[in-house]
């Protein structure tokens, strides 16, 4: 198994510009989410989706577009690049059970810089 | 809203020793999970332990074990016998027990150790 792929692994934008993260999981995982890590704020989350066709928003979601049409990918988009969004971006995905509580398996990140 | 806080930016410990990280967090859920999460210089993250809110007992895995206070919410990491390669960020993460919930991690701001020979 690959596990929790992310490409690219960095990426410089100019503002303004659009780009699409790639997110794929070969464990068959129903959720999948997208946070993004900034110095001295942690993790916080972006979007998630708790299966094919469903997405909702998370904590920061101003700037971003999401889909899930397959169980496999879940792609983040910015449609407008701004400086703000300057970040290591992280991909996760966990299976289902008990309402929730398993382990999240991360990807490797994308740092992004917007110029 | 939940949220989660860690106050400890930056901790350093010897080599072999004992060192303890703090989390608290704030929420009104009675049922929920706890974990905490290794960063390391390659920026991947690892998970280290969990904590269902339900069990008194607390989480062990081998060196690593937590101290859980529901009541007073504290969800403390302490790590035995520390080793060089324990050096990383910790960051600590909460996540309600509800369906559809299994996605939604909200993470503390992150406690760098460092360990040294």
């Amino acid at each position: 198994n690959a596990g929790v792929t992310q490409t690219p692994k960095f990426q410089v934008l100019k503002t303004g510009q659009s780009m699409t993260l790639q997110c794929a999981q070969d464990m068959n995982h129903e959720y999948m989410s997208w946070y993004r890590q900034d110095p001295g704020m942690g993790l916080r989350l972006i979007h998630y989706s708790v299966g094919a066709g469903i997405t909702d928003q998370g904590e920061v979601p101003n700037g971003y577009n999401v889909s899930r049409s397959t169980t496999e990918d879940f792609p983040l988009r910015l449609l407008s690049a701004a400086p703000s969004q300057t970040s290591v971006y992280f991909c996760a995905s966990s299976s289902t059970g008990l309402a929730g509580g398993n382990e999240q398996f991360f990807g490797p990140g994308t740092r992004l810089t917007v110029l | 809203a939940q949220t989660v806080t860690q106050s400890q930016p930056e901790m350093s410990v010897q080599e072999a020793e004992t060192v303890t990280l703090s989390c608290t967090y704030d929420t009104s859920e009675n049922n929920y999970y706890l974990f905490w999460y290794k960063q390391p210089p390659s920026r991947q993250m690892i998970l280290v332990i969990r904590q269902e809110a339900y069990k008194q007992q607390n989480a062990t895995e081998n060196r690593f074990s937590v101290n859980f206070q529901k009541a007073a919410k504290s969800f403390s990491l302490k790590i035995s016998d520390s080793q060089l390669g324990d050096t990383a960020m910790y960051f600590c993460a909460f996540m309600k027990q509800r369906y559809n919930q299994g996605g939604k991690l909200i993470f503390g701001q992150g406690t760098e150790l460092s360990v040294k020979p």
